[in-house]
């Protein structure tokens, strides 16, 4: 069965410095991968959608790429903000007639002043 | 902005009792999906609604869990009975996007609910 790993369970970085997340899956790629920010006690909100045959997307201080290659996808926030402060999850969606998608553990970020 | 609406916030209920959730997904989007995330982990699909229909369910655990999306709008999800296993967030989202794959125009961009938070003592 597919598998997907976010680097890490929790990032710490300084105000003002740019965080760098990162998405793995196993097996075959995704038609399209997803970055989802989710705060405490609230449902995930969509940011950023990245196909694979894209190699870069970006959205103001957001930067998403995707390597096919490497199997892998990178989260990029620069100019970090202690309200960038959140779980930041991706999420793989793939071919086929149901069109799920695919939730990573997330990873936690937090941005100190 | 249109939101996906989620009750109750919060639920506390004894094992082996009956709990049900509701969501009203933000108007026109045929799809709905139940996930449950348990804390630390990401939401897990229970079920994917297009329109009134089921079109997966092959991860909820039928022998308990429930939904229904009579009218194509609203959803309900019930437990019964409910297991300490349960306790965890449910979470509800929509997507104006029906579930096919394979085109270079799908998104399947989800809009989440607030979701409701599950203790079962």
């Amino acid at each position: 069965s597919q598998k997907i790993e976010q680097n890490s369970e929790a990032l710490n970085i300084q105000e003002g410095k740019t965080a760098t997340l990162t998405c793995n899956y196993t097996n075959y790629s995704p038609a399209y991968l997803q970055w989802y920010r989710q705060d405490p006690g609230r449902g995930p909100v969509f940011l950023l959608l990245i196909r694979e045959n894209e190699k870069e997307k970006r959205k103001e201080r957001l930067k998403v790429t995707f390597d096919t290659t490497l199997k892998q996808s990178l989260f990029h926030i620069t100019a970090s903000q202690p309200a960038d402060s959140a779980t930041y999850l991706c999420a793989l969606f793939y071919g086929g007639s149901q069109g799920n998608l695919i939730f990573g553990k997330g990873t936690k970020l937090s941005v100190k002043p | 902005e249109a939101e996906v609406a989620q009750s109750p916030r919060y639920k506390i209920t004894e094992k082996s009792q009956a709990v049900a959730f509701w969501c009203d997904p933000i108007s026109g989007h045929a799809t709905l999906y139940w996930y449950r995330q348990i804390l630390g982990q990401g939401p897990e699909l229970l079920v994917q609604f297009q329109d009134e229909s089921v079109v997966d369910d092959s991860q909820l655990p039928k022998d308990r869990f429930s939904a229904e999306r009579l009218k194509g709008v609203d959803s309900t999800l019930k437990i019964q009975p409910a297991e300490l296993g349960d306790s965890a967030m449910y979470l509800c989202a929509s997507s104006p996007d029906p579930p096919l794959a394979g085109t270079s125009r799908a998104k399947n961009i989800q809009y989440f609910g607030a979701g409701t938070r599950l203790s079962v003592l």
